[in-house]
């Protein structure tokens, strides 16, 4: 079984310019929830999609937005881009047993300049 | 969710049992405790789950006292490519885990 992609791997984009990613999940899994990391404050957690819909939402600005299609892709959209949102912006699908763990993919490393 | 506090960097030899505590005094009655490993440049990765007692899996085992508010990650006889961040989580209500809260972890190091 395929694991989860992420696309693209790297990307950098100047201050003020928006990107967005996107995040395949491993098939057959429903959430997808998006994470930022930075060598400063760590893993956080931005938000969770479910069957298209925003089930939870971290503690992000509203310039951090995402959404989720009929087949479970994800994609995540930052607008007006700054300094501090260079990061390795995680993507990860939680799987529909019990224990839901979650499977991660390998990140998009984003550099604003 | 629970906060969760671990030490921030161990220190081991190949060969040898890790076994990395973490605390959780406000567990909820009906929180799992997760623990992933990350390495440098790559998402986390799942290692195990538990709600109670003992559970072993092909990597580790993971330690749970009666009153749930600590757990211990063992790692049996560990290798250089076990030298890693690991994170454990408190919290999900079973299948529910799609909005992790992760601490700062604990950095292991292994050496020869």
């Amino acid at each position: 079984k395929a694991g989860v992609t992420q696309t693209p791997r790297y990307l950098i984009k100047t201050r003020g310019q928006q990107v967005t990613l996107s995040c395949s999940p491993i098939s057959g899994h429903r959430s997808v929830s998006w994470y930022q990391q930075t060598p400063g404050q760590g893993l956080q957690f931005l938000f969770e999609y479910f069957s298209e819909t925003q089930r939870n939402k971290g503690n992000f600005p509203g310039r951090f937005s995402g959404r989720q299609f009929s087949n479970s892709r994800s994609e995540m959209n930052v607008s007006t881009l700054e300094l501090g949102d260079s990061a390795l912006y995680l993507c990860a699908s939680s799987s529909p047993t019990e224990t839901g763990e979650q499977y991660f993919g390998p990140g998009t490393r984003l550099t604003v300049t | 969710l629970a906060k969760t506090t671990q030490p921030i960097s161990m220190d081991s030899y190949e060969g040898q049992e890790v076994n990395i505590t973490c605390s959780h005094n406000n567990i909820a009655t009906n929180d799992y405790i997760t623990w992933y490993q990350q390495f440098p440049s790559q998402g986390p990765r799942f290692i195990i789950q538990g709600y109670k007692t003992k559970v072993t899996n092909e990597v580790a085992s993971l330690f749970i006292p009666a009153d749930r508010k600590s757990s211990t990650l063992s790692l049996p006889r560990v290798s250089l490519s076990d030298t890693a961040v690991y994170y454990c989580l408190v919290g999900g209500h079973g299948g529910s885990q799609g909005n992790l809260i992760f601490g700062k972890g604990t950095k292991l190091s292994v050496k020869p």
